[in-house]
């Protein structure tokens, strides 16, 4: 089974500087998808990011851009220009291209950030 | 699209009674899914419908808990003889299903608090 692993439970950054979150993950598995979700407080969870395991190239949205080691099994989420509303918590996950069974996330346990003006 | 629906948003109830929540998702969204979420943890992985048909079931999805998508549209989660390990937030979300990365669209949830 695969497991998602975020160390930082909680971490904060000045508005407008760079933060990093970490994210490991466990798979016996060569190719799948790695997310990461942004839940803000009391609202719906929505998609920031999303990587495919096949392609090299780094995912990036806008402010938001990943690190992706496929060898270290490693995923983390690099937001720039942090802004008050980025303020949530923020869930790795990975989802399987197996045939059966590919349409469930695997969630870590999150990281909450908190921006300080 | 109005996004995808969750009622209720809160629900408080005893232990031993039954609760049913309801899940309207995107429209033309062929894919729905249920997770739960508990303080401090990630959301879980509960159970998954193609249009009408259950595919998935979690192992967390004990006897007392049953799900239904009967016209391929709404979806109700039922537990029956609620007990206080099932207070938890449940999600639900749903999807396009078109190609294999289609993303999931989340619901505000139902807060489920058994006293």
């Amino acid at each position: 089974a695969q497991t998602v692993t975020q160390s930082q439970p909680e971490m904060s950054v000045q508005e407008a500087e760079t933060v990093t979150l970490s994210c490991t993950y466990d798979t016996s598995e060569s190719d799948y998808y790695l997310f990461w979700y942004k839940q803000p407080p009391s609202r719906q969870m929505i998609l920031v990011i999303r990587q495919e395991a096949y392609k090299q190239q780094n995912a990036t949205e806008n402010r938001f851009s990943v690190n992706f080691q496929k060898a270290a099994k490693s995923f983390s989420l690099k937001i720039s220009d942090s802004q008050l509303g980025d303020a949530a918590m923020y869930f790795c996950a990975y989802r399987s291209l197996l045939r059966f069974g590919n349409e469930k996330l695997t969630f870590g346990t999150g990281t909450r950030l908190t921006i300080i003006p | 699209d109005t996004g995808v629906s969750q009622n209720p948003r809160h629900k408080i109830t005893k232990r031993g009674q039954n609760v049913t929540f309801r899940c309207d998702p995107i429209s033309e969204h062929n894919r729905l899914y249920w997770y739960r979420q508990t303080l401090g943890q990630g959301p879980e992985f509960l159970t998954y419908f193609q249009n009408e048909a259950q595919l998935e079931k979690s192992r967390l999805l004990s006897d007392r808990f049953s799900a239904e998508r009967p016209k391929g549209s709404f979806s109700t989660l039922e537990i029956q003889r609620t007990e206080q390990g099932d207070s938890a937030m449940y999600l639900c979300a749903s999807s396009s299903g078109q190609g294999d990365n289609s993303p999931l669209h989340f619901g505000n949830g139902t807060r489920l608090t058994v006293t």
